[in-house]
């Protein structure tokens, strides 16, 4: 596989469940990046990972927990959300932070519903 | 703070109909600007980086160029494949985006 690669696609769940959103890159980058996506809105960053140190938290409420175990992977995991969360969730990543102007690289998120 | 403001929100033409898309930053320090085009139910595709007023970039239909205060997005002889979400951000520190520019082109 190449590029970004997220899952599920899409995922439904209820206020009290747990889930967790995977990401994998198959590009050889340092810096892997979680941004929420909503319905007219610009993307918001939540976390930022480099060399797989958190290096940002975007004051992101607890309830969003992300793992970073390597350059590779990078997980999201959700607990306990409220309704105002659901909205698409995209990962990506680039060559690294400190990089200048380096782009980033989606994959297609994963459409988040919460009921 | 820096700010990122794209125009129009939403955009219609016909096939062959040149138009522009336009992004507004304040941001101090620029390392890059960057446009990106979004498909429905896909995540942003990058399409150009310009670090510099006065620099262009091209490809197929769609050129880029940057100013001090803002970049336009010219699409020339757009057809109905070019209709997407048109995203611009900017690096300063983190990458800041704008809300994008919703592009329909009729046949």
């Amino acid at each position: 596989e190449t590029g970004v690669t997220q899952t599920p696609r899409h995922l439904v769940m209820g206020m009290t469940n747990k889930k967790s959103l995977k990401c994998e890159q198959h590009l050889g980058h340092n810096a892997m990046y979680w941004y929420k996506q909503s319905a007219k809105k610009p993307l918001e960053l939540m976390f930022v990972y480099n060399f797989k140190e958190q290096t940002e938290n975007n004051s992101v409420p607890s309830r969003f927990s992300p793992e970073c175990p390597n350059s590779s992977h990078l997980f999201l995991h959700l607990h306990t959300l409220q309704p105002e969360d659901s909205a698409l969730y995209l990962c990506a990543s680039s060559q690294d932070t400190g990089g200048y102007g380096s782009p980033l690289h989606f994959g297609n998120g994963t459409r988040l519903t919460v009921t | 703070e820096d700010q990122v403001t794209q125009s129009p929100e939403a955009l219609r033409l016909q096939e062959g109909e040149s138009s522009s898309l336009n992004c507004s930053y304040t941001v101090s320090g620029l390392r890059g600007l960057f446009w990106y085009r979004q498909d429905p139910g896909k995540g942003p595709e990058f399409l150009f980086t310009l670090y510099s007023a006065g620099e262009e970039k091209e490809k197929e239909r769609l050129k880029a160029t940057l100013t001090k205060k803002e970049s336009f997005l010219h699409i020339t002889a757009p057809k109905p494949e070019d209709s997407a979400t048109y995203l611009c951000a900017v690096q300063a520190g983190d990458m800041r985006f704008g809300a994008g520019t919703r592009l329909t082109v009729k046949p």
